[in-house]
Parts: C-alpha cells; structure tokens; sequence
C-alpha cells in the first residue's frame, strides 16, 4: 500500500472554476501536511502547509486537512492557466531523528483557457 | 535573501562512473535533505544531514553517500552509476528542530542522465 496517494490525473478545469485536488496518506502519526506545485522540468514550490484539522486559506489556495480520515486537500478558487503543472502532496512524520517528507505521484492539472 | 542553489544543473555521466552533486542551504537553514525524482514520480528521500550527520535514510542502497559540511553546505555522492540512476536529484533546505512545523524548501535540481 502506497503511503501517499494521490490520482495522477490530469484533471481538467476551465478558467474561473475551481480545482479540488485530494491525498490521502496512510501512516497516522504524520502531523505536518504540505502542497507543492511543480512546472514540467521544474522543482517542487511550496504552496501551502498544515498542521491542525480544518481549512487553512492563502489568497486563492486552500488546504483542508482531515487527520481522522487521513485525508489533505487543496482548493485552487478562480483557476488560471498559470496554475497549470503537478501539485505534490507531501507528509512528515516528526521524529527526533529525522524529518522525511513522503510524497504522493503528484496530480497533473490543465487550465483551459 | 539566497535560496537554495544547487550545481551542476546538468549532468551526463556513464554506467560505472561516479557523481558528486552540490547544494547549499537557504540563508538561516542547517538541515540539508536530498531527493531523487525519477520521470513521472513523486520525490523520494535519500537522507537528511543536520551538524554535519546524517540524521535520517530512505531506502537507498550504500552506493549514495553525503556530507554535510560546517557552513551547512552539502554534497551528494553516487558510485558505480546504473542507467537507473538518471533522475532529477533535488536538495532541500529547513531549519532543525522547530517542533513539527518545519518547511523544506527545494533546489532548482540537478538533471543526472546515466548513458
């Protein structure tokens, strides 16, 4: 079982709407939640972190976390065709000995203009 | 206000070579972690260096090997290259430990290719 899951896509929206991309992970004791966005041959950007259950929003993002269903999302509001590339979902688990990041496959969108 | 720089930004190297890719930190940052991306994948960690030790490893056999060093600077080394080795290798910076809210913040990446 994969611990990061995330549908590759692509997802499709027109210009204006909203995009809802979701993850789910699969260990409990993770606690830090983080949505990077990725342009093709470009590295991973971050857009938004959380750490406690409910919305959390920044301009035109945002993140949702659900920790008893082991569920993250993120909403894009008014997208545009800039927005279009990979949005990575990524999970920490905090431990004295380190702090990995296990991310999802990421999920492709497209903006139609 | 640096962010984090990585080099080379290209790389081609043979099966059997070795390869030493170079990052360093953002301004403020003393943890250093590496990522390997392969096409169409997500990143995967390699490890985490923090006062010059490795802190934390994936799942990556002993052919990839690092260092940090006292300006926090850090550099990955692969052995023996496989064609398998040709990825986006990624470098990220964060500041250890600040409770469970630490950010990483990524690289531009170096581009290995493995002929």
């Amino acid at each position: 079982q994969k611990e990061v899951e995330q549908n590759s896509g692509p997802l499709s929206v027109p210009e204006g709407a909203i995009a809802s991309l979701n993850c789910t992970y699969s260990d409990r004791v993770s606690q830090s939640f983080f949505w990077y966005r990725q342009y093709s041959g470009k590295s991973p950007e971050l857009i938004m972190s959380i750490y406690s259950n409910g919305d959390k929003e920044d301009g035109r993002f945002t993140a949702q976390l659900n920790k008893a269903s082991q569920y993250v999302s993120l909403l894009i509001r008014d997208s545009q065709p800039s927005d279009s590339a990979t949005y990575l979902c990524a999970v920490k688990e905090k431990k004295s000995s380190g702090d990995k990041l296990t991310f999802g496959t990421g999920t492709r969108l497209a903006v139609r203009p | 206000d640096a962010g984090v720089t990585q080099s080379p930004t290209h790389l081609i190297k043979t099966r059997g070579q070795q390869v030493t890719l170079r990052c360093s930190p953002k301004s403020g940052h003393d943890t250093v972690s590496w990522y390997q991306q392969a096409l169409g994948q997500g990143p995967q960690f390699i490890f985490q260096y923090y006062e010059e030790e490795e802190r934390q490893r994936g799942n990556f056999p002993d052919r990839f090997s690092g260092h940090q060093f006292p300006n926090y600077s850090s550099e990955l080394n692969v052995n023996a290259l496989l064609l398998g080795d040709s990825a986006l290798y990624l470098c990220a910076s964060s500041s250890f430990p600040q409770g469970g809210g630490d950010t990483q913040y990524f690289g531009p990446g170096t581009r290995l290719t493995v002929l």
